[in-house]
């Protein structure tokens, strides 16, 4: 079946440096959706990516689809301590059944 | 809109006894999920529901079952409670306008077995 992994599982940063997370899927994704869980939350909806090669921004959040839509990347810039959390990335399955990520949780050291 | 309902939060059991999670939404989505996150672990789904009367099984089903009682509604039992069941789980529904179907999260449940 499909599989979504990601990586780093984890990642330690200073607050002001850049960080990536890189998904990649065993398969072909229509679309690939991005969600942030803050600790001790729920998974929180960022942004749906559909077209091939396509580029997000959200105010210090960049995000890619790669050309083959097998893969993805989440890079934020300059980060603060409201970072913080585990990132996860999805996609549906042929059965559009939503499977995630193993997710990535950033740390920042103020 | 409350949005995904989950209840209880929090729950201790003994090892063998059964509970049922219950999880509402009132978003009119066909599509729900139960998720259960192991501590420093990712969401790995346990049972799928496309539409009101079907279930499928997710990547772990095993000692777990379902029931989608209505389009609102979708519960989760756990017949005989494990140590191994000990994690948060989380219920979702999937649905929005056309082209993003973006998944709506409950609060989550905390079980712990003893």
């Amino acid at each position: 079946g499909q599989q979504v992994m990601q990586i780093p599982q984890y990642q330690h940063v200073q607050e002001g440096e850049d960080f990536t997370t890189y998904c990649n899927s065993s398969t072909t994704l229509s679309n690939i959706q991005w969600y942030k869980q803050r600790p001790g939350g729920h998974p929180v909806f960022l942004i749906q990516l559909v077209k091939s090669g396509e580029v997000k921004k959200q105010k210090r959040l960049t995000f890619q689809f790669g050309e083959a839509k097998k893969n993805s990347s989440l890079h934020i810039t300059a980060t603060q301590t409201t970072d913080v959390g585990t990132y996860f990335c999805a996609g549906p399955n042929a059965g559009n059944m939503l499977t995630f990520g193993g997710g990535t949780r950033l740390m920042v050291k103020p | 809109n409350a949005g995904v309902t989950q209840t209880p939060k929090f729950q201790v059991l003994k090892t063998g006894q059964s509970m049922t999670l219950q999880c509402a939404q009132d978003m009119n989505h066909n599509s729900m999920y139960w998720y259960r996150q192991d501590p420093g672990m990712g969401l790995r789904l346990i049972y799928y529901s496309a539409s009101e009367g079907t279930t499928d099984k997710g990547e772990v089903p095993n000692g777990y079952n379902v029931s989608r009682l209505n389009k609102r509604e979708f519960s989760l039992r756990l017949e005989s409670a494990a140590p191994s069941q000990t994690s948060v789980y989380f219920c979702a529904s999937r649905g929005g306008y056309t082209g993003v179907q973006r998944a709506f999260f409950g609060q989550g449940t905390r079980l712990t077995v003893v």
